[in-house]
């Protein structure tokens, strides 16, 4: 699986936009780009993922770049909810015996009132 | 909206006793995780089961077994706790042949005596 960077913490005022930055410059064709967060004291949730085209759930949206080297979570409307750990993890297909989740360190946001 | 459940958010135990861990999701999946998370050390996977009474080794299974008898259901048993056991258990459930898209429980924080 290809390494991501992520930086350590980021801050948001409520009620703006909050993107979370992440680079995978060695991500390979097959490998997808999934976001999960985790808020404190609770388990991992799913937000979103996605292969190479932008994609847009009920939580947030995914930007990759055209060269597939990087991409940014974006929560249109950061609440004091969103405040989390958020991780950005590069997969390929499954297959094998490659089940297990690997999350890095992550960046913890922070919304501010 | 996918729910996993675990039995208990926190749990004392003391050195040899037997603990059970469960954990139930609702939506048919057929894979269910156990993994603990540390401080530094990340998510660590126990043990994976992709179909009832079938399971395999995740990275760090010694001192632990597990039960799937029925699809809903996957349990963790501490055979013997020991004090380097305490930890955040957490339980993750997803669909055949999405192993990358997992639902999380809220976590059981064990602390063992």
């Amino acid at each position: 699986d290809a390494k991501t960077t992520q930086p350590p913490s980021m801050d948001c005022a409520e009620g703006r936009a909050a993107n979370l930055p992440c680079n995978h410059s060695t991500i390979s064709g097959n490998e997808y780009v999934y976001w999960y967060r985790q808020i404190h004291s609770q388990g991992p949730q799913y937000i979103i993922h996605g292969l190479k085209n932008n994609e847009t759930n009920e939580m947030a949206s995914l930007i990759i770049t055209e060269d597939r080297k990087s991409s940014t979570l974006i929560l249109p409307h950061a609440t004091l909810r969103d405040t989390a750990v958020y991780y950005c993890i590069v997969r390929g297909n499954s297959g094998g015996s490659n089940y297990k989740l690997t999350f890095g360190k992550g960046t913890l946001l922070t919304v501010n009132p | 909206d996918v729910k996993v459940t675990q039995s208990s958010r926190y749990l004392v135990k003391r050195t040899g006793e037997k603990v059970f861990l469960e954990c139930v999701q609702d939506m048919d999946h057929e894979n269910m995780f156990w993994y603990r998370q540390d401080p530094g050390l990340g998510l660590r996977l126990i043990y994976f089961s992709y179909d009832v009474k079938m399971k395999e080794k995740g990275d760090i299974p010694e001192g632990y077994s597990v039960s799937r008898e029925k699809k809903e259901r996957f349990s963790l048993i501490l055979e013997s706790a020991s004090t380097n056991q305490t930890s955040m258990y957490l339980c993750a459930s997803s669909r055949q042949g999405r192993l990358e898209t997992q639902y999380f429980g809220p976590g059981t924080r064990l602390l063992v005596l």
